[in-house]
């Protein structure tokens, strides 16, 4: 069965300085790895997600992620952080089926905040 | 619609009272998901409708927790006898196709407070 680490409760960073959020996942196969956004009292808003090739992912908001096979990550990113972007963030995993595909599995969550 | 809508977004009730809960997915989006999100934690998988029947029940915590989707649109979640831990917030999710690739698109929730 699919599995997904946040290993990261919480980050802290500086406005303007680069952010990193952690995300390490189990599959037993092809895994596709998407990255959701949570405000405080708003829904899940949809990020990016790796499906096949460029292992470098651009989403919204200036957000990318890296897919890296061998450390089994899709950490997410970002070259400078605003304050709008503290919020909690969650990675998810889906394993490629040959039928139709069930759930996604959600990791923790890690709670971004970014300091004016 | 728009975006998938919840409803109600607030619900209070007392303890061994049945609640309903609906969503109404993206127009169109065949797939359609509940999860519960309990305070500070993660999402948990509930129930998954393809259509409108339910390859995977595996998520429902006990059977006091059913769902049903008709018309391959709406769906409504029952929680029948509520218990105090059955307060979370309730999110529903819609996708185009179940597949594994589809992004998943989440409504606002409902907040379940169960006192």
């Amino acid at each position: 069965a699919q599995s997904v680490a946040q290993p990261e409760d919480q980050v802290n960073v500086a406005e303007g300085n680069p952010l990193t959020v952690k995300c390490t996942y189990s599959v037993s196969g092809n895994p596709y790895l998407f990255w959701y956004v949570q405000y405080p009292n708003r829904g899940l808003q949809f990020l990016l997600k790796y499906i096949t090739g460029d292992n470098l992912v651009k989403g919204s908001y200036g957000f990318e992620a890296e897919f890296n096979k061998s450390q089994t990550s899709f950490h997410l990113k970002k070259p400078s952080a605003l304050v709008s972007d503290s919020a909690l963030y969650f990675c998810a995993v889906r394993e490629l089926q040959d039928n139709y595909g069930q759930n996604f599995v959600f990791g923790p969550g890690t709670r971004l905040s970014v300091l004016p | 619609g728009a975006g998938v809508s919840q409803s109600p977004s607030n619900k209070v009730t007392e303890k061994g009272k049945d609640v309903e809960l609906r969503c109404d997915p993206i127009s169109g989006h065949t797939a359609l998901y509940w999860y519960r999100q309990s305070l500070g934690q993660g999402l948990e998988f509930l129930i998954y409708f393809q259509g409108n029947s339910a390859p995977d029940k595996s998520g429902l915590p006990s059977d006091r927790f059913s769902a049903e989707r008709t018309g391959g649109s709406v769906s409504t979640l029952t929680i029948q006898r509520t218990q105090q831990e059955d307060s979370a917030v309730y999110l529903c999710a819609s996708s185009l196709f179940s597949r594994s690739g589809e992004t998943q698109y989440f409504g606002p929730g409902t907040r379940l407070l169960v006192l």
